[in-house]
């Protein structure tokens, strides 16, 4: 069965300065995707940004980006000129196919990143 | 606006009584899914639906139960069997397969026990 791991359970960050959140993930696929979702205090889960497998170029958008190393197995999401309202629970997710039919997302335990002013 | 629209925001429950939590979509997406979250947790998946009256258990569905007898609707029992039910409770829905798809995700319920 796939899996994530987040190592980092929490960090701290002064403010402007990058970030990189680290996601490690094990799979027998050759075909997968990687999703990277932010859940600020209030709770609500934001999709940030989608890698696919078979991707040639690392992912971006706007702030976000994505270090793609697959013969690693990591998909660590970069912060840059990190923000206050970037504080926020930060969770590494994969698509995972079971039989060829039951298709559902897993969740890594996250990361909880602090922001400094 | 197209969402997901969970209810109630906050839910209180009572020893031994069944409690349902609301999830609507106007995605129109086919695949809907319930997780548990704890304090300082990860998700954990309850139970996920591909297609209109058929629905899978997760890696926790004990103690719950849910249906799918309309495309926009997974609601989402949690019965008394539940013995520690107090946690935040987040319904999402997906296009359908596909490795690119991310999931949508509700604003959640957080429930507790009286």
């Amino acid at each position: 069965a796939q899996k994530i791991t987040q190592t980092q359970p929490g960090m701290f960050v002064q403010e402007k300065e990058a970030v990189t959140l680290d996601c490690t993930y094990d799979t027998s696929d050759q075909s997968y995707g990687l999703f990277w979702y932010k859940q600020p205090s209030s709770g609500e889960m934001i999709f940030l940004i989608y890698q696919g497998s078979y991707d040639e170029q690392n992912a971006t958008e706007g702030r976000y980006s994505l270090n793609f190393q697959k013969a690693r197995k990591s998909a660590n999401l970069v912060i840059s000129a990190s923000q206050l309202g970037d504080s926020a629970m930060y969770f590494c997710a994969m698509r995972d196919l079971i039989a060829n039919r039951d298709d559902k997302i897993i969740f890594g335990k996250g990361t909880r990143l602090h922001i400094l002013p | 606006d197209g969402g997901i629209t969970q209810s109630p925001k906050y839910l209180f429950r009572k020893e031994g009584q069944n409690v349902t939590l609301s999830c609507e979509q106007n995605l129109n997406h086919d695949a809907m899914y319930w997780y548990r979250q704890d304090p300082g947790q990860g998700l954990r998946l309850i139970y996920y639906s591909q297609i209109v009256n058929d629905f899978q258990k997760g890696d926790i569905a004990e103690g719950y139960s849910v249906s799918r007898e309309k495309k926009e609707s997974f609601p989402l029992t949690v019965t008394s069997a539940q013995k520690n039910p107090t946690a935040f409770y987040l319904c999402a829905s997906r296009t359908g397969t596909g490795v690119n798809q991310p999931q949508h995700f509700g604003d959640g319920t957080r429930l507790s026990i009286l």
